[in-house]
């Protein structure tokens, strides 16, 4: 595709429930990362994958949170038994360089 | 872990005035990044800055690296209703990005 896209735009959660974030990144792209954006604040690291590999997730908050690409490309960011602190804006982005692509994020709200 | 402050957090301006945001960090930047997001959208990637004391231009943007490489700076000058959005910088160090906590630019027409 043209650029990377993620699924669903739009996410309501309750409190509890487990839910699962996709993000197909450029075709071609080796590098994917996971950002959380609170509202008003700069993106923040998550986890970080090399193709299949996932070589940093030191940024995951908590062991709610679980990432994956099993096949190197598509990726899926798990979050069990959500809590409000969850609620938040979840950005992809792939590479190939230096330079960053990100979807249009998943915004995600947990009532 | 490594901090990137961005200052300011809001900056209003007439359409026509000039407008810098700025970035720091207690330690040295690897690479700085910056990045627009306009409201409702997601980061998009404007410019990379590695060397020390560099400058880019992009028409009216104007990007620079502090000769430390602890500051960064990012200039628009006569502003159009078209730049307005949050401007974030981001250190780049072991591929993943950490983020300032951007300027909010909003622009009087």
């Amino acid at each position: 595709g043209a650029g990377v896209s993620q699924s669903p735009r739009y996410k309501v959660a309750k409190r509890g429930q487990d839910v699962a974030l996709r993000c197909d990144p450029i075709s071609g792209h080796v590098s994917l990362f996971w950002y959380q954006q609170a509202l008003g604040q700069g993106p923040e690291f998550l986890t970080y994958f090399q193709n299949e590999a996932q070589l940093d997730k030191s940024g995951l908050p908590s062991d709610r949170f679980f990432a994956e690409r099993p096949e190197g490309s598509v990726s899926t960011l798990k979050i069990q038994r959500t809590q409000q602190e969850d609620s938040a804006v979840y950005l992809c982005a792939s590479s190939l360089g230096d330079t960053q692509y990100f979807g249009p994020g998943t915004r995600l709200l947990v009532l | 872990g490594q901090q990137v402050m961005q200052i300011p957090q809001y900056q209003h301006v007439q359409e026509g005035e000039d407008f810098t945001t700025y970035c720091n960090s207690s330690t040295t930047l690897s690479n700085i990044q910056w990045y627009k997001q306009r409201p409702g959208g997601h980061p998009v990637f404007l410019i990379q800055l590695v060397k020390s004391g560099e400058v880019k231009k992009q028409k009216r943007l104007t990007f620079q690296f502090g000769e430390a490489k602890k500051n960064s700076s990012l200039h628009i000058t006569a502003t159009q209703t078209t730049d307005v959005g949050t401007y974030f910088c981001a250190d780049q160090g072991a591929q993943k990005l950490v983020f300032g906590q951007g300027t909010r630019l909003t622009i009087n027409p």
